[in-house]
């Protein structure tokens, strides 16, 4: 079956503009996570959706960054007013959660975002 | 101090070694995550642990919960397991997030 995919692969945007990330999850599968990896880290936490629940967005770097699950199945992240320091892999997961006892996430490909 | 460090930070093998790459973490968990990176970026969940051992191939994942300590070893290592090795916690009382360490390098030669 289809994996989790992201649009677009690449982003590049000034600084100050608004950028849309988009994840399709598996399908059935009710939780959903954002990760980021700047160039040269390693991965960091951003927000998790489980099912109707209220997200963890404990991982938010700042108020520019929102996202949202429409559904329980597509997410967006939304980065308002781009800066440099944005600029990373924005990669997607998703799992068939902890209530169904089965939390292995599988990761779409990643969008490169590139602000100037 | 990071509350998830890998070691060895970089790690050359011959075709065929057996490897092992250390992970330890200071926090309570709820589960321990050993992640594959390849070469062009793409992120595959190997295993998922909270207590003993898994196998899957040539891949072996242990946790020790009491020590704070996991480790994944490959046996008869292969060029095309080159790759960054990532160990992700779950915090006991961090919900749902992960916590990351930096990745291990691993570069197999033929």
């Amino acid at each position: 079956g289809a994996g989790v995919s992201q649009s677009p692969s690449n982003k590049v945007t000034e600084k100050g503009k608004d950028v849309e990330l988009r994840c399709d999850p598996i399908s059935g599968h009710t939780a959903l996570y954002w990760y980021r990896q700047s160039l040269g880290q390693g991965l960091e936490f951003l927000i998790y959706f489980q099912g109707n629940s209220a997200p963890d967005k404990s991982g938010l770097p700042s108020d520019r960054f929102s996202a949202e699950r429409t559904g329980g199945s597509v997410s967006t992240l939304t980065i308002q007013r781009t800066q440099q320091e944005d600029s990373a892999v924005y990669l997607c997961a998703s799992s068939l959660g902890f209530l169904a006892g089965e939390e292995t996430q599988y990761f779409g490909p990643g969008t490169r975002l590139l602000v100037l | 101090k990071n509350e998830v460090e890998q070691s060895p930070q970089n790690l050359t093998a011959q075709e065929g070694e057996f490897i092992t790459i250390n992970c330890s973490y200071s926090v309570g968990i709820s589960a321990l995550h050993w992640l594959q990176q390849h070469p062009g970026g793409g992120i595959v969940s190997l295993f998922m642990l909270s207590s003993g051992k898994k196998k899957h191939g040539r891949l072996i994942a242990t946790i020790n919960i009491q020590e704070k300590h996991s480790s994944l070893h490959i046996t008869a290592s292969h060029p095309r397991d080159s790759a960054v090795y990532i160990c992700a916690v779950k915090g006991e009382t961090s919900g749902s997030r992960l916590t990351f360490g930096e990745g291990t390098q691993l570069t197999v030669n033929p």
